[in-house]
């Protein structure tokens, strides 16, 4: 089964703090994703990446970073944590585009930032 | 830009009964794919089934079963015999043919089952 593993469950931050929130897939998946799921918001993409070290902004990239130096891993960085940064973030994976692939998903962060 | 709409926040459905999700989605694209994902209280979303926008037949999946209507743009979830397993939120989801492996997520509908 593919696995796809969450630094954290839960996180709690202060305003204006440097926060990483790391994702680990063991499938070998060359694509991984970071959204974030707000209710009434659904699931909104803020980043992906379909090789190491590369990068594509999604829908909602402004106040993150990421970073993948490795196949496995994929960082998502709050350079200055705010309140409104204040959501669960779910990581997910998926193998190169071949249509009907389907994405593997993290148990979830859910970040507070106070 | 795909917009993807769940009209119902919230949907509930006697044990052993038949409830059905709504969908619809906005694209000007021929070729797609759309998906339906379950996401349990505090366990990791799951795919429950996937339909190919060029396939006229509705995608299966046991007790799951789709409603696809391309030229209404409508992709409704049905779940038959329903479980309290089946109690989640549920995600309709877009993916466009030309568009690499991105989703764009629906708002979400939390099924509630009672026994």
């Amino acid at each position: 089964d593919v696995k796809v593993t969450q630094s954290s469950r839960y996180l709690v931050k202060r305003t204006g703090e440097k926060v990483f929130l790391e994702c680990v897939q063991d499938m070998d998946h060359e694509n991984m994703f970071w959204y974030r799921q707000d209710p009434g918001l659904g699931l909104r993409l803020i980043y992906f990446s379909y090789d190491v070290k590369m990068k594509e902004k999604g829908d909602i990239p402004e106040g993150y970073s990421v970073s993948r130096e490795k196949k496995e891993r994929f960082s998502l960085i709050l350079e200055s944590a705010s309140t409104n940064q204040t959501s669960m973030y779910l990581c997910a994976s998926s193998l190169p585009w071949t249509g009907e692939d389907e994405q593997y998903f993290g148990p979830g962060t859910r970040l507070t930032v106070t | 830009a795909q917009t993807v709409t769940q009209s119902q926040p919230e949907m509930s459905v006697q044990e052993a009964e038949t409830v059905t999700l709504s969908c619809t989605y906005d694209t000007s694209e021929s070729d797609y794919y759309l998906f339906w994902y379950k996401q349990p209280p505090s366990r990791q979303m799951i795919l429950v089934i996937r339909q190919e926008a060029y396939k006229q037949q509705n995608a299966t999946e046991n007790r799951f079963s789709v409603n696809f209507q391309k030229a209404a743009k409508s992709f409704s979830l049905k779940i038959s015999d329903s479980q309290l397993g089946d109690a989640a939120m549920y995600f309709c989801a877009y993916k466009q043919e030309t568009s690499g492996s991105r989703l764009t997520f629906g708002e979400g509908t939390q099924l509630t089952v009672n026994p």
